[in-house]
């Protein structure tokens, strides 16, 4: 299995703020036929299922604000949060779906 | 408005079975890959399988192949995740997600049900 490891587990974040959280895959995870990363970041608030936010490493699900943007190929990857809002809080997830599905263990901030 | 909707939360006793259900609405049903992923504090997030209602095509995860069945009813737009035996290890909450597709590849999870609560006492 691929395993997706987060760093870090936890942090301590200000208003307006950015943010930046990483995620690291045990193997690459870039399908070089189409140059595509099989990677996605989920938020979760309590009480609620998962959120998709970005796909294919960069790719901005429809609705989800601009100042939520991912990067990094292969095996090496940043979720970035610009100017943190208060409705921001929650536990962020990293996923690969290049072989089955694997998630990282979760980035809680906390104000 | 597109959603999945998922049967309430069950308490079981180790041994016995269950079957808890999602159902689709506000889309085609049949066209997307329908996913089955659990939470739990200890082991955070897992992938159990996933089915395809055009062809009832199934996957499992070899975690959890031979323990759970995933059945799906396209007549019903309903998919649904099941133990003939459950284990005070199967407690967790468990989503059915919609696997999103762009371009004709996989682009992750974009529909997610409420999900339900199956809580095993030993």
């Amino acid at each position: 299995d691929i395993v997706m490891t987060q760093s870090p587990d936890s942090l301590a974040v200000s208003l307006g703020e950015t943010v930046t959280i990483n995620c690291r895959s045990s193997q690459n995870i870039l399908l070089s036929s189409n140059n595509v990363n099989y990677l996605a970041w989920y938020q979760q608030k309590p009480g609620l299922p998962p959120k998709l936010l970005i796909y294919w490493a960069s790719t901005r699900q429809s609705g989800v604000p601009d100042r939520f943007s991912g990067s990094g190929s292969g095996t090496n990857f940043t979720l970035t949060i610009s100017s943190l809002q208060a409705e921001d809080v929650a536990v962020y997830y990293c996923q690969q779906f290049y072989t089955s599905y694997t998630f990282g263990q979760g980035t809680k901030l906390e104000i | 408005e597109a959603q999945l909707v998922q049967s309430g939360a069950e308490v079981k006793k180790a041994g016995e079975p269950l079957k808890i259900s999602c159902w689709g609405s506000g889309y085609k049903f049949a066209k997307s890959w329908i996913a089955w992923v659990r939470q739990t504090p200890g082991t955070g997030l897992q992938w159990l399988g996933l089915v395809y209602p055009v062809d009832s095509d199934i996957k499992y995860s070899p975690s959890f192949r031979g323990h759970i069945t995933i059945s799906v009813d396209r007549a019903n737009s309903s998919a649904y995740l099941q133990w003939t035996s459950l284990q005070a290890s199967d407690s967790g909450i468990y989503y059915c997600a919609r696997l999103q597709s762009a371009a004709r590849l996989p682009s992750g999870m974009d529909l997610w049900g409420q999900g339900t609560t199956v809580t095993v006492s030993s």
